[in-house]
């Protein structure tokens, strides 16, 4: 079983407001990812960091920022929330980027809901 | 452009029979990796299977096989004698190699019914 702990799982929130979404992992993994998702639709990737003090941005642009200061924790910052940001993030894991050390570890989400 | 293509929306198998999701991939790399995760209804996100791209042979785990044919870019995933609990989102993903930046990125999935 997985080790990695998404807060909230579920977010009611106005327009304007900050929030930040939480993300930790037990497992010593130096990747962690965020992706977005649509309720039935693929995943964007928007932010990845392989290491402390090291974080990229995803695929798809994204309003939100990221931290990476330490290695288990990967939190996700929305400045001031809009309805467009309505979706659920998806935060990951990886042992490392080669073979099946790849595989990502994924915590159960946090629904995020603008009004 | 799309660089993992899902084209199966939606598909439906009888329990007990197996089942074939098609996905085809698009990538300049020599080295990547493919997986399928599964999607229940609950959200969360489960690993089922991974190809690398020099491995010769098809990977199974289980009841999960998947056919890759390397030079159709495509990593079918089959599911033998299915399950009710099998109904799920299903994403063919795949692990960029280093001109991708080796991150993983998702087709649009499939969902699949199974009836009993």
């Amino acid at each position: 079983e997985a080790d990695i702990y998404q807060t909230p799982r579920y977010l009611v929130i106005g327009t304007g407001k900050k929030i930040t979404l939480e993300c930790s992992q037990t497992m010593g993994h130096d990747k962690m990812y965020w992706y977005q998702q649509d309720p039935g639709m693929e995943l964007h990737l928007i932010h990845y960091s392989y290491g402390v003090n090291s974080t990229e941005k995803g695929d798809l642009s994204s309003e939100s920022t990221v931290s990476r200061i330490r290695t288990e924790h990967f939190p996700l910052t929305l400045e001031s929330a809009r309805p467009s940001h309505t979706s659920q993030y998806l935060c990951a894991s990886s042992v490392g980027t080669s073979g099946r050390t790849g595989e990502l570890f994924f915590g159960e989400g946090s629904r995020l809901t603008v009004l | 452009a799309q660089k993992i293509t899902q084209t199966q929306p939606g598909m439906f198998v009888q329990e007990k029979e197996a089942v074939t999701l098609d996905c085809t991939y698009d990538t300049s790399d020599q080295s990547y990796g493919l997986f399928w995760y599964k999607q229940p209804s609950s959200g969360e996100m489960i690993f089922l299977i991974y190809q690398g791209s020099y491995d010769e042979q098809n990977a199974t785990e289980g009841r999960y096989s998947l056919n890759f044919q390397k030079a159709r870019k495509s990593a079918n995933l089959v599911i033998s004698a299915s399950q009710l609990g099998d109904s799920a989102m299903y994403f063919c993903a795949m692990r960029e190699g280093r001109a991708g930046g080796f991150k993983t990125i998702f087709g649009a999935g499939t969902r699949l019914f199974v009836k009993a």
